[in-house]
């Protein structure tokens, strides 16, 4: 199985700052398999990116996926007030495993 | 617009199984992968199984043993069972669509209670 570790556990930033969050999986995800969730409370996870770095429908240019291998990173260019939520990485590329989840509270 | 809905009994005692359901609407359940994702109080996503229309599965290997998903394509819907069940697996379940081998559209969830 593979383990995917994210961090921070916690990010605390302001409105128009740039979020950087990781994901680093325990070997390597085959074929840049792993996407990115955004979870609000209450609500359901929402799509943001797959493959790595491709944006889902709908999903503003400020969200931005890289990374390759065992190193991954979602990076918001510009926080907006409804991005404060939870992030979830997932990797499909060995059976299906899910991160711990980041979160980004306002400073 | 594809939707999910989640529906299942809310509270099962320990030791019997969950039984959930998902009903698709707005398109067909055909020429896609469903799967089912779960969320204990206050933590992360644990992907539980998915499977193709045709009735394909692959499930977490921490829960395989316990675990059947099926599909009913007549009534474009899709279902869930967990064996002996235990209050760790109480939690909102979520159905979603699988492309590739991730989730583009979910379901609402449903909180499953497991309590005597």
């Amino acid at each position: 199985e593979i383990v995917l570790t994210q961090s921070p556990d916690t990010l605390s930033l302001s409105p128009g700052e740039r979020a950087t969050l990781s994901c680093r999986a325990s070997r390597s995800v085959s074929n840049f398999y792993l996407a990115w969730y955004q979870q609000k409370p209450g609500q359901s996870p929402r799509l943001l990116i797959y493959g790595a770095s491709n944006r889902a429908t709908d999903i503003p240019d400020r969200f931005s996926g890289s990374g390759s291998g065992t190193d991954f990173t979602l990076t918001i260019s510009r926080l907006e007030p409804e991005d404060f939520a939870v992030y979830y990485c997932q990797q499909y590329g060995s059976s299906l495993t899910f991160g711990g989840g980041t979160k980004v509270e306002i400073k | 617009q594809v939707q999910l809905q989640e529906s299942g009994p809310g509270l099962v005692k320990p030791s019997e199984t969950l039984s959930l359901s998902c009903t698709v609407t707005g398109g067909s359940i055909s020429s896609f992968y469903w799967g089912w994702v779960r969320q204990s109080p206050g933590k992360g996503l644990e992907w539980i199984g998915s499977l193709s229309y045709s009735g394909s599965t692959s499930y977490n290997p921490s829960l395989k043993s316990r675990v059947t998903i099926s599909v009913d394509t007549s009534k474009n819907h899709f279902s869930l069972r967990l064996s002996s069940v235990t209050a760790a697996d109480t939690a909102v379940y979520y159905c979603a669509r699988v492309v590739v081998g991730w989730f583009d559209r979910w379901g609402q969830g449903t909180l499953l209670t497991v309590s005597s």
